[in-house]
């Protein structure tokens, strides 16, 4: 049965550092996504990953895929308070059905 | 807005009981998914429904059931509710199989809450 982890589960940023979220994954996967949530709100899609050594850059995030070490990081550039939220990994399992299997979550706070 | 719509938002009943949540995927989209996210399990994929055809079941109770109609709105149908089963329900929808990224589009969520 996949597993997927997160760590750390929770990351207090300071303003204008760089932090770093990992994401393994258990079994082959040939896809895999970040999601973000806002407290109380739906998911927003910030990146899918395709193919091993993809990396997908918007703002201040960017994420990366390792399919030989099923790993997925999510780098965070200069963070700013906009990023606080919890940003979750999933990875599609189960072929065409694409269901996914996410992450704990890992819970963002930029502090000033 | 991911074009996803649930309703109702928020839904608050007794345990004993039975609700329905109604799901209309994107337009065009034909694959419509149900996740429940809650304290102590995080977030879980329920089942699948492909136009109109059961496609893959996750950790779905029995007591749960869904279907997809002919316009491809879904309904996911909780009965003999009990206290475990407040948690935040989404639907997420995905164009035709076969194109492009899979991606999942989520819709707002409906809260339950069984008291």
């Amino acid at each position: 049965e996949l597993k997927v982890e997160q760590n750390p589960l929770f990351l207090s940023m300071q303003e204008e550092k760089n932090y770093t979220i990992y994401c393994n994954y258990s079994t082959t996967s040939d896809r895999l996504y970040w999601y973000r949530q806002d407290p109380g709100k739906s998911l927003e899609s910030l990146f899918v990953l395709l193919s091993n050594g993809a990396v997908k850059q918007e703002g201040r995030l960017m994420a990366s895929l390792d399919t030989k070490a099923r790993l997925s990081t999510l780098h965070i550039t200069a963070a700013v308070h906009d990023l606080s939220a919890t940003y979750f990994c999933a990875v599609s399992y189960g072929g065409a059905t694409n269901k996914l299997i996410f992450g704990t979550g890992t819970l963002l706070a930029v502090q000033p | 807005d991911s074009g996803v719509t649930q309703t109702p938002k928020h839904l608050i009943t007794a345990t004993g009981q039975r609700v329905t949540l109604r799901c209309s995927p994107r337009s065009g989209d034909l694959s419509v998914y149900w996740y429940q996210q809650s304290l102590d399990q995080g977030l879980q994929f329920l089942i699948q429904y492909y136009n109109g055809e059961e496609r893959a079941k996750g950790n779905i109770l029995e007591r749960f059931s869904a279907q997809q109609f002919p316009d491809l709105h879904s309904e996911l149908n909780l009965s003999s509710l009990e206290l475990g089963d407040s948690a935040l329900y989404f639907c997420a929808s995905s164009p035709d199989q076969g194109r492009g990224t899979y991606e999942q589009y989520f819709g707002p969520g409906t809260r339950l809450t069984v008291t």
